[in-house]
């Protein structure tokens, strides 16, 4: 089945790596992602990880993929006021376009 | 390009109300996907059209809920009649067709209160 855990809050310091991380259950999923809300906004997609990578990087931002504990993370260098948001971790199940959701994982970024 | 518009963006109803919300995709994405959150739990699917027909409707919580896409366009989501625990945030989705990474293109929601 289908499950996506995240813890639900996280807080650093400006200027600080924050490391948000998530595990998931179904070892099918194809495209794991992550998603940022910010405040009374929709859901956008951040950055995404194919199944068959270990890990991807792009300008600020790391995701590290183990496949074999199911475990996605999130990392963000020098963390700014503005990554203050709630954060989504979600995957793709195989050859299918359902897209499963974690609790969401809220930044708080203090100055 | 409009992105995914839903519409309204808050709904305040007494229980055994019906309430019916709208979902605008963007032009051209046959995938259209509801997800409700309720206050801190996970963002939880209901279902999913490709163009006018219902692909997965596995999330949908009861017989309450009917969610419609005549002519492979807009959406509605019907809730009647609505209960307590129907209050949450409804989201809707779109996406391209198959072959893609799949990025879902999210509204900014419609809030709903049951009261």
């Amino acid at each position: 089945g289908e499950d996506v855990e995240q813890s639900l809050f996280l807080s650093v310091r400006e200027g600080d790596s924050s490391v948000i991380n998530c595990t998931y259950t179904d070892s099918s999923s194809t495209y794991l992602y992550w998603y940022k809300q910010e405040p009374g906004a929709g859901l956008q997609l951040l950055t995404y990880i194919f199944s068959n990578m270990d890990m991807k990087q792009d300008q600020r931002l790391t995701v590290l993929l183990n496949k074999k504990d199911k475990h996605l993370s999130l990392r963000i260098a020098d963390t700014q006021t503005g990554d203050s948001a709630i954060y989504f971790c979600a995957e793709r199940l195989g050859g299918y376009q359902k897209v499963t959701f974690g609790t969401g994982t809220k930044l708080q970024v203090i100055p | 390009e409009a992105g995914v518009t839903q519409f309204p963006s808050h709904s305040v109803i007494e229980k055994g109300q019906t309430v019916t919300l709208r979902c605008d995709p963007i032009s051209g994405h046959d995938n259209l996907y509801w997800y409700r959150r309720v206050m801190g739990k996970e963002i939880k699917f209901l279902l999913h059209f490709v163009k006018e027909s219902k692909q997965d409707e596995s999330g949908m919580p009861n017989n309450r809920f009917l969610a419609e896409r005549t002519g492979g366009t807009y959406s509605t989501l019907k809730v009647q009649p609505a209960e307590l625990e129907d209050s949450g945030v409804y989201f809707c989705a779109s996406s391209q067709p198959r072959g893609n990474t799949g990025e879902l293109f999210f509204g900014e929601g419609s809030r709903l209160t049951v009261l």
